[in-house]
């Protein structure tokens, strides 16, 4: 199956703040999503974008499927954005819906 | 509208018994997925579902079963549970049906499990 790197692996940001988080994919990706997993461990649907660009009040997403990578940017940091932001896609053909994710971007935003 | 709903919410469990974590959505998705997410890690795949009547395996489905009788249930079972299987399970489902290469998954609040 696809290997999924994120980075950074932890990211402090004072509240205001602007930050980009990657996600890198061994293999090409299909269904590739961002989500937030918050405080109480909810997981939180941010984009589905298999490619090109989206963009939902402060977040945005980009996603190059030919380079094997997606952006995801945070601009104007609340302290509500803490918590685990993960990327995860699939493989297509046989692996088609049956997500990998990555390991995750822990996010700390201070007042 | 509930979406995916999950119980129990949370559980301890001792070693060797049998537990049936549950399932349901409400949003007439076709496809239904079980994720374990252990501490510090992604989540990985256990079973899926891509229709009511079959079921498949995932990354890590070994001491797991699943059914799915109908659209809007989904039960994993742990046939005789080992502290290893400790972990919070997510499920998730997708209306992926006659949309050709589109699939995007929504997750239930998940059940915190303990096996002691």
């Amino acid at each position: 199956g696809i290997q999924v790197e994120q980075s950074p692996p932890d990211l402090i940001l004072q509240e205001g703040a602007n930050s980009t988080l990657r996600c890198n994919f061994s293999d090409s990706v299909n269904n590739l999503q961002w989500f937030h997993q918050n405080p109480w461990g909810q997981l939180i649907n941010l984009f589905y974008i298999p490619s090109g660009t989206k963009q939902n009040g402060r977040l945005s997403a980009t996603t190059v499927a030919t380079e094997r990578y997606s952006l995801l940017y945070i601009s104007s940091s609340q302290t509500t954005d803490s918590g685990v932001y993960f990327c995860a896609g699939d493989a297509g053909g046989t692996s088609y819906g049956k997500l990998t994710f990555g390991q995750g971007t822990i996010l700390t935003v201070h007042p | 509208i509930a979406g995916i709903t999950q119980a129990p919410t949370s559980q301890i469990l001792a070693a060797g018994r049998r537990m049936t974590l549950r399932c349901t959505q409400d949003m007439r998705h076709n496809a239904m997925y079980w994720y374990r997410q252990d501490l510090g890690l992604g989540l990985r795949l256990i079973h899926y579902s891509n229709t009511a009547g079959t079921t498949g395996k995932g990354e890590v489905p070994d001491g797991y079963s699943v059914s799915r009788a109908n659209t809007d249930d989904f039960p994993l079972t742990l046939a005789s549970a080992v502290p290893s299987q400790t972990s919070v399970y997510f499920c998730a489902s997708s209306d992926s049906y006659g949309r050709s290469g589109y699939n995007e998954q929504f997750f239930g609040p998940g059940t915190r499990l303990t096996v002691l």
